[in-house]
């Protein structure tokens, strides 16, 4: 397996425009994740999905984020609006069994929202 | 998902010093996790302690796990620069299955 694929590795994109972010899971795997790190917050999990339902939501900042994961080896990430505030790193782990095995993270996708 | 405290945020040591990082929590864990982001890179797992008192080694790093099972270490002897990362614990899931991390610690390493 070629581990957990994210895509765009790089983004820059004005204000106001939308942004997808996609990330193709480890085969396999039960549980999916999206972070987003910047110094000053650090990594934070924005939602995750197990068996493709979302779990849990909590982190994501507002609505303008929205997260789908349609079948099993595809999830995205939308920010529609985007914002400056926004420009992070983004990103995607998948795990089989959150708590007791590792989780597999992607290369990230750096946005940048001028 | 469970926190936990991790510290120190930031350590500078010279090459060859010896490093550690420290994992609190208030409440009993099942399991903890480590993992290393380098700068630039994404974290990657490094190990699982599970046992009360587990003492794991992996060439010059050493993790810990307290015998209450409330806190762990990661101790790495004789720095090198290709230590330099971020060093994150994990707690379990909890019952939200979250994979929550901490702040984790930054260590740079000077010549």
């Amino acid at each position: 397996d070629a581990g957990v694929i994210q895509s765009p590795r790089h983004e820059v994109t004005e204000m106001g425009q939308e942004v997808t972010l996609r990330c193709k899971p480890i085969s396999g795997h039960d549980y999916l994740f999206w972070y987003r790190q910047t110094m000053m917050r650090g990594l934070e999990l924005l939602i995750y999905f197990n068996n493709n339902v979302p779990i849990d939501d909590s982190g994501m900042p507002e609505d303008r984020f929205s997260a789908k994961m349609p079948n099993a080896s595809f999830s995205t990430l939308k920010i529609q609006p985007s914002e400056p505030r926004d420009s992070a790193v983004y990103f995607c782990a998948s795990s089989d069994l959150t708590g007791n095995t590792e989780a597999f993270f992607g290369q990230g996708t750096r946005l940048t929202v001028v | 998902g469970q926190q936990v405290m991790q510290i120190p945020q930031y350590q500078h040591v010279q090459e060859g010093e010896d490093f550690t990082t420290y994992c609190n929590s208030s409440t009993t864990l099942s399991n903890i996790q480590w993992y290393k982001q380098r700068p630039g890179g994404h974290p990657v797992f490094l190990i699982q302690l599970v046992k009360s008192g587990e003492v794991k080694k992996q060439k010059r790093l050493t993790f810990q796990f307290g015998e209450a099972k409330k806190n762990s270490s990661l101790h790495i002897t004789a720095t090198q620069t290709t230590d330099v990362g971020t060093y994150f614990c994990l707690p379990p899931s909890g019952g939200g299955n979250k994979l929550t991390f901490g702040t984790g610690t930054q260590l740079k390493v000077e010549l």
